[in-house]
């Protein structure tokens, strides 16, 4: 039981360029959640899908869009990167949005140049 | 805006002592969750509690709540260096928001 999974580990990117960050659960959730950490800042809401099939945004969706694969998978794309997406990409699971507790990866660490 | 804050932003206390630290949040909660992340790692949840509970315990946690002042506590009792980490408040309000964090370190 692997609990969240995220790919990559680690990413840079020049500014411009693209990429998906890949999240996978395999707890079941109805619910999943990315957010980004930035120092000083906490975790700030970008996306989350509250069940198979919706996608809604969070508080900082600017730069981002998400797809729900399937119940076990969450995708974060970044179509044009900026250095101010620069930060730490975490991705979450919940058996139901918000209410209960939410599971995290381990994090992708992005740096945009 | 940050929907919430912690405070102190820092503490750092010897083994065995207890540390406290606070959360305000701005918007009506549904409940409030603390986590616990590591160094370089991801978050794991601690305590949950209810908006209509007002005080509970788990293990070495004792977490209350005061709906009315839109603050919590998390207590942690008799610590130890294991528990150096960033603790973070979160609460599911519109949206789930997370605390800005309190950075706590433990003196062997």
């Amino acid at each position: 039981n692997a609990g969240v999974t995220q790919t990559p580990k680690f990413q840079v990117l020049k500014t411009g360029q693209s990429m998906t960050l890949q999240c996978a659960q395999d707890m079941n959730h109805n619910s999943m959640y990315w957010y980004r950490q930035d120092p000083g800042m906490g975790l700030r809401l970008i996306y989350y899908s509250a069940s198979e099939g919706t996608t809604d945004k969070g508080e900082v969706p600017n730069g981002y869009n998400v797809s729900r694969l399937n119940k076990r998978e969450f995708s974060l794309r970044l179509e044009s990167a900026a250095p101010s997406q620069t930060s730490v990409y975490f991705c979450a699971s919940s058996e139901t949005n918000g209410l209960l507790e939410q599971y995290f990866g381990p994090g992708t660490r992005l740096t945009v140049t | 805006s940050q929907q919430g804050e912690e405070d102190p932003q820092a503490l750092s206390i010897q083994e065995g002592e207890n540390a406290t630290m606070n959360c305000s949040y701005k918007t009506s909660i549904n409940n409030l969750q603390w986590y616990r992340q590591n160094s370089g790692r991801g978050l794991v949840h601690l305590i949950l509690i209810r908006s209509n509970e007002r005080e509970k315990h788990s293990g070495r946690l004792r977490v209350t709540l005061d709906t009315s002042k839109k603050s919590s506590s998390l207590l942690i009792t008799a610590s130890r260096a294991a528990d150096t980490a960033s603790y973070f408040c979160a609460f599911t309000g519109n949206q789930f928001y997370f605390g800005t964090g309190t950075s706590l370190t433990v003196i062997p």
